[in-house]
């Protein structure tokens, strides 16, 4: 089935530090991508989505780029900020599966000290 | 403005006891999502619905029941016969235009029995 995998956290980094976060991802067929945010105690915000391989999904600074050949989508940012503390989820839809609901990986939480 | 409201933000149960979660989306979006997030753990797919009067079972649908008798509503009851509810329950909704089917979640609710 599909899955998603993340990289263990907790990530600390020190404020203006470059942040990736590694996810892969295993589908059938050619799935979406996502990468959510979760501030404490708060639903899900949708971050950035690519649709299609070589697409580059961006918002806020955050990147991630669909890269079908290594199946990875991983989330990065230049200078990250003390705001920036939570935990990042990254997603896939896979069109061809009926359901259409979002597999998940199990999250990595960002703490960044100033 | 739109968007998903789940309420109430807090729930506390005794052991035994039956116990509806409510969700109301206006976004006009036809699928909805329930989820179940444990502490360090990724969301789990509870039960999802794609239309009115129907809805589907998710990967942890034992002790957990569904109505969708409105477009804009789904309801979720934790009844006594999950073996563990307490958890963080989020809500989601997308469209089913188009291809990546993005979801977009409600605030959640933390679920406390004892």
């Amino acid at each position: 089935g599909d899955s998603v995998t993340q990289m263990e956290g907790p990530v600390t980094l020190s404020e203006e530090a470059f942040l990736t976060i590694n996810c892969t991802y295993t589908a059938t067929g050619y799935p979406s991508l996502f990468w959510y945010v979760q501030y404490p105690g708060e639903g899900l915000q949708l971050l950035l989505k690519a649709t299609k391989a070589d697409d580059k999904g961006s918002n806020k600074g955050f990147e991630a780029t669909y890269r079908k050949e290594t199946t990875s989508f991983h989330l990065e940012k230049g200078s990250v900020q003390v705001s920036d503390s939570a935990v990042y989820f990254c997603a896939l839809s896979a069109p061809d599966t009926g359901r259409r609901a979002l597999t998940f990986g199990s999250g990595t939480r960002l703490q960044v000290q100033p | 403005d739109g968007g998903i409201t789940q309420s109430p933000k807090y729930l506390f149960r005794k052991e035994g006891q039956n116990v509806t979660l409510s969700c109301e989306q206006n976004l006009n979006h036809d699928a909805m999502y329930w989820y179940r997030q444990d502490p360090g753990q990724g969301l789990r797919l509870i039960y999802y619905s794609q239309i009115v009067n129907d809805f589907q079972k998710g990967d942890i649908a034992e002790g957990y029941s569904v109505s969708r008798e409105k477009k804009e509503s789904f309801p979720l009851t934790v009844t006594s016969a999950q073996k563990n509810p307490t958890a963080f329950y989020l809500c989601a909704s997308s469209s089913l235009a188009g291809i990546s089917y993005e979801q977009y979640f409600g605030p959640g609710t933390r679920l406390t029995v004892t």
